[in-house]
């Protein structure tokens, strides 16, 4: 069975610093990974995948993902934070022939002034 | 390109009714998926469907259900609605299935937000 783990459901950090958002994910197969973030209101958007290519992944909005087997973890930075970086951003798991994306809990991210 | 819609986007029914909710794809894209938004539960997987085919199917009861057309459009289903029905129901379109070399990357609509009461 596949999961993510999404550390604390909220994270707080002020306009120009490092946005980290933790994922840690469970798979006994080789994962494909997924960031999506969702704004008030709105769907999901995807911000960048894993798909074994490469284990930094480039996303939109300058996000990016580093993906470590080692430690099961894909976590999501930015390095500078801007206002409208504020949102709800959703770590997801797929595995194998499955089309199914599992989630974790979600984390809301606000940026201070 | 336009993006994956979804109608109605809000919806108020009440204990007992049905409700079909409606979602198109991504012109090109075959497979849908839907999923269900709560508070409490998060994002849950129903189900997926490719070729007018249930491929895979999430752990909800058979009051849920879905279809979809040859146009690829697809329409799901809730019957007998309960207060616990009340979510964002997502739906997601991607190229193609699980093991197609990367077309399987989900996008999803705006959402239809239900409200049970």
């Amino acid at each position: 069975a596949q999961s993510v783990t999404q550390l604390g459901s909220h994270v707080s950090v002020s306009e120009g610093a490092l946005v980290l958002l933790r994922c840690n994910y469970s798979s006994s197969v080789p994962p494909y990974l997924f960031w999506y973030v969702q704004y008030p209101n709105q769907g999901l958007q995807l911000l960048l995948k894993y798909t074994s290519a490469a284990t930094l992944v480039k996303g939109i909005n300058g996000f990016e993902a580093e993906f470590k087997k080692s430690e099961t973890s894909f976590h999501l930075t930015k390095p500078s934070a801007h206002m409208s970086d504020a949102a709800e951003y959703f770590c997801a798991v797929r595995t194998g022939a499955n089309s199914k994306l599992t989630f974790g809990k979600g984390i809301t991210l606000s940026v201070r002034p | 390109k336009a993006g994956v819609t979804q109608t109605p986007r809000y919806l108020i029914k009440t204990r007992g009714q049905q409700v079909t909710l409606s979602c198109s794809p991504i012109s090109g894209h075959r497979s849908v998926s839907w999923y269900q938004q709560t508070p409490g539960q998060g994002l849950q997987f129903l189900f997926e469907y490719f070729s007018e085919t249930q491929r895979n199917k999430g752990n909800f009861p058979g009051r849920f259900s879905g279809r979809q057309f040859s146009n690829s459009r697809s329409e799901m289903n809730v019957s007998t609605l309960e207060l616990g029905d009340s979510a964002l129901y997502l739906c997601a379109s991607s190229l193609g299935i699980a093991g197609e070399g990367g077309q399987e990357t989900q996008y999803f609509g705006p959402g239809t937000r239900l409200l049970v009461l």
